[in-house]
C-alpha cells in the first residue's frame, strides 16, 4: 500500500540553524507529495506541496523538492525561528481512485533562542 | 465565522457512553474527512465523505458512525466510547479531488474516555 515514513523527531535546533526533516514514500504510481504544519493547540495547515517530480514547494522560507528517483520529499529550511517550533507532517494523495491523504507520523520541531 | 470549527474542544466522557463531535464548514466543499492523532501513528483516517449522503469507511472505522445531511455538517459519533478512543480528533474538508485542491482543518477535539 502507499505509505510515508518520516524521520522521528524530536529535532531540537538553536535559532537561525539550517532544518533538514527527511521523508520518504512508497506508492505505486506517481503521488502528489504535501508538507503540513501543526503548531501547538491547533489543527494542520498546508505548507507546501508538489505535484510531479523535480517540482519545487516552497512558502515561509521552506522549501522541498520531489524526488521521484529516491522518493522522497525532504523538508529544508536555511535560518529556522523559535516560531517554526511545531509539528511536522508529510503527506501524499494518489492521483487516482478517490483521493485521499496518506500522512507520516509527525516530526516535532523544537527551536531555542 | 467562515472555515472549519469542531465542537466541543475538549470532552470527557466515561466508558459505554456515547459521544457525538461535530463538524461544521461554511465553504459548501464536497468532501469531508475525519482523522484521529495518536502518538506514534501520525493522522489516521477514521470516515470520509463525498458529498451529502455518500459516506465510507476509513482506515479504522470500528467503533465510530458518522452522517452527513447537509453538506455543511459532518458529525462524528461514538455509539459506546471506549478508553481505546481517548484521542484528538479532526475534521477536515477539500473542495474537490485534484492535487491542487487544499484540504483544511479544523482545530481538533481533545476527546477522553475514563
Amino acid at each position: 500500500g502507499n505509505s510515508v515514513t518520516q524521520m522521528e523527531g524530536p529535532v531540537t535546533l538553536s535559532e537561525e540553524a539550517f532544518l533538514t526533516i527527511n521523508c520518504t514514500y512508497t506508492a505505486t504510481g506517481y503521488p502528489s507529495l504535501f508538507w503540513y504544519v501543526q503548531y501547538p493547540g491547533e489543527g494542520l495547515q498546508l505548507l507546501l506541496k508538489a505535484t510531479k517530480a523535480d517540482d519545487k514547494g516552497s512558502n515561509k522560507g521552506f522549501e522541498a523538492t520531489y524526488r521521484k528517483e529516491t522518493t522522497s520529499f525532504h523538508l529544508e529550511k536555511g535560518s529556522v525561528q523559535v516560531s517554526d517550533s511545531a509539528v511536522y507532517f508529510c503527506a501524499l494523495l494518489m492521483n487516482t481512485g478517490f483521493q485521499k491523504l496518506v500522512f507520516g507520523t509527525g516530526t516535532r520541531l523544537l527551536v531555542s533562542p | 465565522d467562515a472555515g472549519i470549527t469542531q465542537s466541543p474542544r475538549y470532552k470527557i466522557t466515561e466508558t459505554g457512553r456515547q459521544v457525538t463531535l461535530m463538524c461544521h464548514q461554511t465553504w459548501s466543499h464536497s468532501y469531508m474527512f475525519w482523522y484521529r492523532q495518536d502518538l506514534g501513528h501520525g493522522l489516521r483516517l477514521i470516515y470520509y465523505s463525498a458529498a451529502a449522503d455518500i459516506t465510507d469507511k476509513g482506515e479504522v472505522p470500528d467503533g465510530y458512525v458518522v452522517s452527513r445531511s447537509k453538506t455543511e455538517n459532518f458529525p462524528l459519533t461514538l455509539e459506546s466510547a471506549t478508553r481505546s478512543q481517548t484521542s484528538v480528533y479532526f475534521c477536515a474538508s477539500r473542495t474537490g479531488q485534484g492535487s491542487t485542491d487544499t484540504q483544511y482543518f479544523g482545530p481538533g477535539t481533545r476527546l477522553t474516555v475514563l
